[in-house]
């Protein structure tokens, strides 16, 4: 069965600090993505990369940024870290072809900003 | 640009009543749709997808069906459940293309 895995799960960090989280997954799928889920705003696509060592911004890409150094793994960096990113942040992947392919996701990552 | 309206929650029902979620849509292309559930403290997962006009989708007693006329593809449920708790989501994706259009979710808890 399809697998993306995240880590940490949770993390607590300080206002200006970096934040690096980590998303794996075992599809074999080609598209990976980088979401953020605010109560009142749903999911919201932050950045994504449809192939290793390139990713393209999404919506809200401001104070992220995005690195695929495989095609198993892609990471979400926040630099400078601000209380607007406390958020759960999701990770999917998807395959890629003629059709149209769902998404699937990670069980998340509860980040809090102090 | 591309984007998904659905029922603003959160929706509270009594076991065995019905569910209905609106969900309406914007694209120029030639989008699936989707429904996608979230149970607490899970990821979202696909519940259906619909890939053509006028067709319906179902799974575990959820239904909707593909208005092209109506860009609508709301979620319908004859009798909830406890368990169906959850929040829903609508999306869209746009044929050949891998991006993804989600609503902005409708929270559903369902009283026993």
């Amino acid at each position: 069965e399809a697998a993306v895995t995240q880590s940490p799960r949770s993390k607590v960090a300080v206002t200006g600090g970096k934040v690096t989280l980590s998303c794996h997954q075992t599809n074999n799928h080609d598209y990976m993505y980088w979401y953020r889920q605010d109560t009142g705003h749903g999911l919201r696509l932050i950045h994504y990369s449809y192939v290793a060592d390139s990713t393209e911004k999404g919506d809200i890409p401001d104070g992220y940024k995005a690195s695929r150094p495989s095609q198993e793994n892609f990471s979400l960096i926040l630099e400078l870290a601000s209380l607007s990113q406390t958020a759960v942040y999701f990770c999917a992947s998807s395959d890629w072809g003629l059709g149209v392919y769902e998404q699937y996701f990670g069980p998340g990552t509860r980040l809090t900003v102090l | 640009g591309d984007s998904v309206t659905q029922t603003e929650g959160p929706v509270t029902l009594s076991e065995g009543t019905s569910l209905t979620v609106n969900c309406s849509y914007e694209t120029k292309q030639y989008p699936t749709l989707f429904w996608y559930v979230q149970y607490p403290g899970e990821g979202p997962q696909l519940l259906f997808k619909v890939p053509k006009a006028n067709e319906k989708g179902s799974n575990r007693g959820f239904e909707a069906t593909y208005n092209k006329e109506a860009t609508s593809f709301h979620l319908q449920k004859a009798s909830v459940q406890e368990s169906d708790s959850a929040v829903y989501y609508c999306a869209l994706s746009d044929t050949g293309y891998q991006n993804f259009y989600f609503g902005k979710g409708t929270s559903l808890t369902v009283i026993p």
